[in-house]
């Protein structure tokens, strides 16, 4: 399967900053997913990353709050804004590499804000 | 939305015992998967399921999508303690590749 690599892997923020977590995998794939974690919860999805044009958000996310980009097969950003402790959580890559396969995921950026 | 209840929510066990964990849906489901998250790490998938009534093994690992397409469960024999971990059950929420996830079940395994 595809090696995700998610850079940072943890973080320490202050309130009212924002932060760009990277999604790198070794091969070209056809669907890249951001989802968050919340502590001592399940994984929820917060957008899937469109290759070229703008991310598909599903309900309770917003462009403004999660900027995200992808702009080739194998990379995508995701940017939480404008940062408060609310969002102290994992923020996970997944990606789908076709043919029917399942969804595999980075090892997460974990997330602190003070 | 597509739901899925887990259970249970956690586990406390004895190594060697086993294991059995479900999960229902308030609708049919085409695909069940099953994954495992250690600390500090993302899920990693142990077995997917495609079919209803099929029965998939991985190691100790037993996994079987439900006849009615609505449920599965997870059963794990003779376990050890590296089986500690979030076990989550997931599927296809509404499409064919946006996943929705179960809330969890927590292994706790005494040595």
């Amino acid at each position: 399967s595809a090696v995700i690599s998610q850079k940072p892997s943890r973080d320490i923020c202050q309130r009212g900053t924002s932060l760009t977590i990277q999604c790198q995998v070794d091969s070209q794939v056809t669907m890249m997913f951001w989802y968050r974690q919340q502590p001592g919860q399940s994984l929820t999805l917060i957008a899937t990353a469109n290759q070229g044009s703008e991310a598909t958000y599903e309900s309770g996310f917003v462009i403004d709050k999660f900027p995200i980009s992808r702009p080739n097969l194998t990379f995508s950003t995701l940017t939480v804004s404008n940062m408060s402790p609310e969002d102290s959580s994992i923020y996970l890559c997944s990606v789908e590499t076709g043919g029917g396969e399942p969804q595999h995921f980075g090892d997460g950026t974990r997330l602190s804000i003070l | 939305g597509q739901q899925l209840n887990q259970s249970p929510q956690s586990m406390f066990i004895q190594e060697g015992e086993d294991v059995s964990m479900n999960c229902t849906s308030s609708s049919i489901f085409n695909t069940w998967l099953w994954y495992k998250q250690d600390p500090g790490e993302g899920p990693v998938l142990l077995i997917a399921l495609y079919k209803a009534g099929e029965l998939t093994s991985n190691g100790r690992l037993t996994a079987q999508f439900g006849i009615t397409r609505k449920d599965s469960f997870l059963n794990i024999s003779a376990s050890i303690p590296s089986d500690v971990g979030i076990y989550f059950c997931a599927g296809p929420g509404g499409s064919n590749y946006k996943l929705t996830f179960g809330k969890g079940t927590l292994l706790t395994v005494n040595p």
